[in-house]
């Protein structure tokens, strides 16, 4: 069954450093979404992806963030300049275009901001 | 936005015993109600999930039932396994390009 697939699975970074999270989205898929989640807490929100432009974004996503899709498989999203408080796991998902409507997680990276 | 509620946060139960976790929504559009499964360190697995023309759907030892007039949604387990041990995030979508908003996850023991 094929998944969303996400490198590193997990970054160590310096404050003030900038960071490129990867995510191979399911090939069909054509909604893209990133959330994150501190630890023990839910998960929330980034930014979604669609033909692509952002389509929606949270408080969260400010001018330190940016996604991209480079190329046909790839999606990312940059933190340019990051913070303590960034430190936390990211989830990449998609979902087809039509339904179902599932979302499709990928295993995340933990992202540690020291 | 849409606001989901979710409780309990955390919830005991014997092995073989039922566990009930129950989420409320705020926006009346949203129409699929997902249930995700998280086990330590590892991403959120669908289990579940109800589209907003269904009342009830069962799936083996899981099943969900939505009131939409309430705005309520439900998780019930039965028979529980000490493998049921996890987080459950129930979750509220409405269309197209909107996220999935999660409620706060509910930390399910199982004890054998």
């Amino acid at each position: 069954e094929p998944e969303v697939t996400q490198t590193p699975s997990h970054q160590v970074t310096q404050m003030g450093q900038e960071v490129i999270l990867r995510c191979v989205p399911i090939s069909n898929h054509l909604y893209f979404y990133w959330y994150r989640q501190i630890l023990g807490q839910k998960v929330e929100f980034l930014v979604s992806f669609y033909n692509n432009e952002i389509s929606e974004k949270s408080e969260i996503f400010d001018d330190q963030f940016s996604v991209e899709r480079p190329d046909g498989s790839n999606f990312t999203l940059k933190i340019r300049s990051t913070k303590l408080e960034d430190s936390a796991m990211y989830f990449c998902a998609s979902r087809t275009g039509t339904g179902p409507y599932e979302q499709y997680f990928g295993p995340g990276t933990r992202l540690t901001v020291t | 936005g849409e606001n989901v509620e979710q409780h309990p946060s955390t919830l005991s139960v014997q092995e073989g015993d039922s566990a009930v976790i129950k989420c409320t929504y705020s926006d009346s559009a949203s129409n699929y109600f997902p249930w995700y499964k998280q086990e330590l360190g590892k991403r959120p697995q669908l289990i579940i999930d109800i589209r907003s023309n269904v009342g009830e759907k069962k799936d083996q030892r899981i099943a969900v039932t939505l009131n939409k007039t309430a705005k309520h949604f439900s998780l019930h387990i039965t028979e529980t396994q000490p493998e049921d041990s996890a987080v459950y995030f129930c979750a509220a979508w409405v269309r197209g390009d909107t996220p999935l908003v999660f409620g706060k996850g509910t930390r399910l023991s199982v004890i054998a």
